[in-house]
C-alpha cells in the first residue's frame, strides 16, 4: 500500500464549468476527510466520513460542493458552477479508527485547482 | 478545541537541533497534543502526538510541560529535507469525546534549514 492517492494532481478549468477529484485511501481506512488549502494558509476542514457515510460538513462546504463514498472505500468531491475563490488545493487524508486516542490521519498530495 | 500560538518562521543549521515551540495555554485536561508537517506542495504528514508525557518516535520528540500549557518538538539532527511548515494542533480525540476528527490547522510555524 502506497498510501492516499488523489487524482488528478492538477486541474485547471473555466468559471462555471464543474469539476470532480478523486481520492483512494489507504486500505482498510474507515475514514476519510476532504480539506481546502488556500495560499499561506493551513488546510481547512470541509467534509469527513465513516465508512460510507458522511458524518459532518463544515459550513465551508457550500451547495455547489458535494461529496460521496458510495462504497466505503474511494470518496469523491465535486464542485459545481465553479468559482474563481473555489481555486485552492483539495486534500483528502484517511485513518484507521479503533477506538483509543490514536486517529492518525494521512495525507494525500492533493488536486490544486485553478479556477479562470 | 483549545487554540495554539506558533512563532511563523524559525531558521536552523543543519546537523543541528531544531526545537519548535508551541503554546497552548488554554488546553484541557482530555487534549491531546499533535504535530503534523508539511513540506512545500505536499499533503501534511504526521510527525508525534501525546497527552502529558515525552514522547519519541524516529522522527522527532516531543516534550510537554508539566502544566501542559505549552510543548516543544525537537527535530535532534535536522536535515534541508527537514525544511516545511510544522502545525501543533490539539484536540480531543474523536473516539474520546471530541469532534469527529477534523484538525484544525493554524499557519504553522516555517521552519527553515541551512546548509
Amino acid at each position: 500500500d502506497t498510501g492516499v492517492s488523489q487524482d488528478p494532481r492538477h486541474k485547471i478549468t473555466k468559471r462555471g464549468q464543474n469539476v470532480t477529484f478523486r481520492c483512494d485511501p489507504i486500505s482498510e481506512h474507515n475514514r476519510l476527510y476532504w480539506y481546502r488549502q488556500t495560499l499561506g494558509q493551513g488546510p481547512e476542514f470541509l467534509t469527513y466520513f465513516q465508512n460510507e457515510a458522511q458524518l459532518e460538513k463544515s459550513r465551508l462546504l457550500s451547495d455547489r460542493f458535494s461529496a460521496e463514498r458510495p462504497k466505503g472505500s474511494f470518496s469523491t468531491l465535486e464542485i459545481q458552477r465553479t468559482e474563481q475563490g473555489d481555486s485552492a488545493m483539495y486534500l483528502c487524508a484517511s485513518s484507521l479508527s479503533v477506538g483509543g486516542p490514536v486517529d492518525t490521519q494521512y495525507f494525500g498530495p492533493g488536486t490544486r485547482l485553478t479556477v479562470l | 478545541d483549545a487554540k495554539t500560538t506558533q512563532p511563523t518562521s524559525m531558521d536552523c543549521a543543519e546537523g543541528r537541533a531544531a526545537n519548535l515551540p508551541c503554546n497552548h495555554s488554554t488546553i484541557s485536561g482530555n487534549e491531546y497534543v499533535y504535530w503534523y508537517r508539511q513540506i512545500h506542495s505536499q499533503g501534511p504528514q504526521y510527525i508525534i502526538h501525546g497527552l502529558k508525557n515525552n514522547e519519541t518516535n524516529e522522527m522527532a520528540s516531543l516534550i510537554i510541560t508539566e502544566d501542559r500549557k505549552s510543548s516543544t518538538l525537537i527535530l535532534p539532527h535536522a536535515t534541508l529535507r527537514d525544511t516545511a511548515v510544522y502545525y501543533c494542533i490539539v484536540r480531543v480525540p474523536p473516539n474520546y469525546g471530541g469532534s469527529q476528527g477534523n484538525l484544525i490547522f493554524g499557519k504553522g510555524t516555517k521552519l527553515s534549514v541551512k546548509p
